[in-house]
């Protein structure tokens, strides 16, 4: 049984750029969630998706937005990037919200 | 606001002694709580979840506690292992919000 996969593991861009990071949830699961983890810091989160929309949004700018497809697999979009963008960016899936399995996250450089 | 502290100091343990991690909490109710493992360059993996009304938990050479009048959780790793070296975080949850909100992790360093 595959657990929680993401793409692509690292990613470097340019300030202004865009970036479009994916996630596959473990198998059984129907809610997806994105966190972003700056050095020496825990996640924070930035959204979580339910049945294909938005269910929850953390204190982010609109730059970033997301999307789940029929499948539950979930994208999120950063756009005009920032140099403080930097950061491992985590997908989480969940059945039960109080159990969630994280990915092995997306390593972005902003330069 | 809410807030959640884990010591941010670095611990550093003798192989085979316990480990008790600390997660403490402000301006937060929570329906539960969680810890997880945190590798450098990795995701979080999820070792344990208590619930409000549960007092402690364990799991193997695990143990939880979780106390809701002083907003605090203890994390133990028994007989710990240079194995167990890593972050350890703790992530609060309740009902009404799905989102968890989590500590700054804690290092722990076990020497052989």
């Amino acid at each position: 049984d595959a657990g929680v996969t993401q793409s692509p593991t690292h990613l470097i861009k340019t300030r202004g750029q865009q970036v479009t990071l994916r996630c596959s949830p473990k198998s059984g699961h129907d809610t997806v969630s994105w966190y972003q983890q700056a050095l020496g810091q825990g996640p924070q989160f930035i959204f979580q998706y339910y049945e294909e929309e938005e269910r929850q949004r953390g204190n982010f700018p609109d730059r970033f937005s997301g999307h789940q497809f029929p499948n539950y697999s979930s994208e999120l979009n950063v756009n005009a990037l920032l140099l403080g963008d930097s950061a491992l960016y985590l997908c989480a899936s969940s059945y039960d919200p109080a159990e969630q399995y994280f990915g092995p996250g997306t390593r972005l450089t902003v330069t | 606001s809410q807030k959640i502290e884990q010591n941010s100091e670095a611990l550093n343990i003798q192989e085979g002694k316990t480990a008790t991690l600390t997660c403490n909490y402000t301006n937060y109710s929570p329906a539960y709580l969680q810890w997880y493992r945190q590798d450098p360059g990795r995701g979080p993996v999820f070792l344990l979840l208590i619930r409000e009304n549960e007092k402690e938990k364990r799991k193997e050479r695990l143990k939880v506690t979780f106390d809701t009048t002083l907003k605090q959780s203890l994390f133990h790793i028994t007989a710990s292992q240079p194995a167990d070296s890593a972050t350890y975080l703790c992530a609060l949850g309740d009902t009404g919000r799905r989102a968890l909100t989590f500590g700054s992790g804690t290092r722990l360093q076990v020497q052989p």
